[in-house]
């Protein structure tokens, strides 16, 4: 089945030690996104690529950054993990900018010590 | 700016029971409207989504939603809930001629109990 696939689901890091998350999809879809979501809260959109333009959400700390080396491939890097920066990082796809519906992965949650 | 309200943060209903999630928006613009499920530690299922045409709408899961633009809702509603709908429930909206950036409401925590 086509899908959405990060890993690891589950990362722990320590306070300032840089990690990277990883996203892949089958789906050969154009656009990924990343989104930041905290302890009983809603997705917060980090930012989206649509091919290999990069699009930052102007709220997004510098902390974050992203790579997409191929269509199926999406990174998220945190430079250094604050303890803040605990929670469900979601990775999501859509087919192009005039398509709507996004299709997510399963997450990954981030443990900062 | 576009915003999202889920005016229910818990919504508690026994077994067989019907139930509505509500869900109002704002935006100056035309919208696309979506209801995701978050099951515990996984990430956004689409439920259904409304982007024109017919105001009522059917998704997956027995569940429906109505888009009712004179009062800027999209309420989710299901006639008979199982034990397996327990789940976190996400109202979203997208901005026609945007880059179909998601702006979600808070969530509503949808306990089944039997």
């Amino acid at each position: 089945d086509a899908m959405v696939i990060q890993n690891p689901r589950y990362q722990v890091t320590q306070f300032g030690k840089p990690v990277t998350l990883s996203c892949s999809q089958t789906l050969n879809h154009n656009v990924m996104y990343w989104y930041q979501q905290k302890s009983s809260q809603a997705p917060k959109l980090l930012f989206h690529y649509y091919d290999k333009d990069f699009n930052n959400e102007a709220d997004t700390p510098d902390n974050f950054q992203s790579r997409r080396p191929n269509t199926s491939f999406c990174f998220l890097d945190i430079r250094s993990p604050g303890l803040g920066d605990a929670a469900m990082y979601l990775c999501a796809t859509s087919r192009s900018r005039g398509t709507y519906e996004q299709y997510f992965g399963p997450g990954t949650r981030l443990t900062v010590t | 700016a576009q915003s999202v309200t889920q005016l229910d943060s818990q919504v508690p209903v026994f077994e067989e029971a019907p139930v509505e999630l509500r869900c109002n928006y704002s935006s100056s613009v035309s919208v696309y409207l979506f209801w995701y499920v978050q099951y515990p530690n996984q990430g956004l299922q689409l439920l259904l989504k409304y982007l024109s045409g017919s105001t009522l709408v059917k998704g997956i899961n027995g569940f429906e939603a109505e888009f009712n633009k004179s009062q800027t809702s999209f309420h989710l509603r299901k006639p008979s809930v199982h034990i397996s709908d327990t789940a976190e429930y996400f109202c979203a909206v997208s901005v026609s001629g945007g880059y179909n950036k998601l702006i979600f409401g808070a969530g509503t925590r949808l306990a089944v109990h039997p």
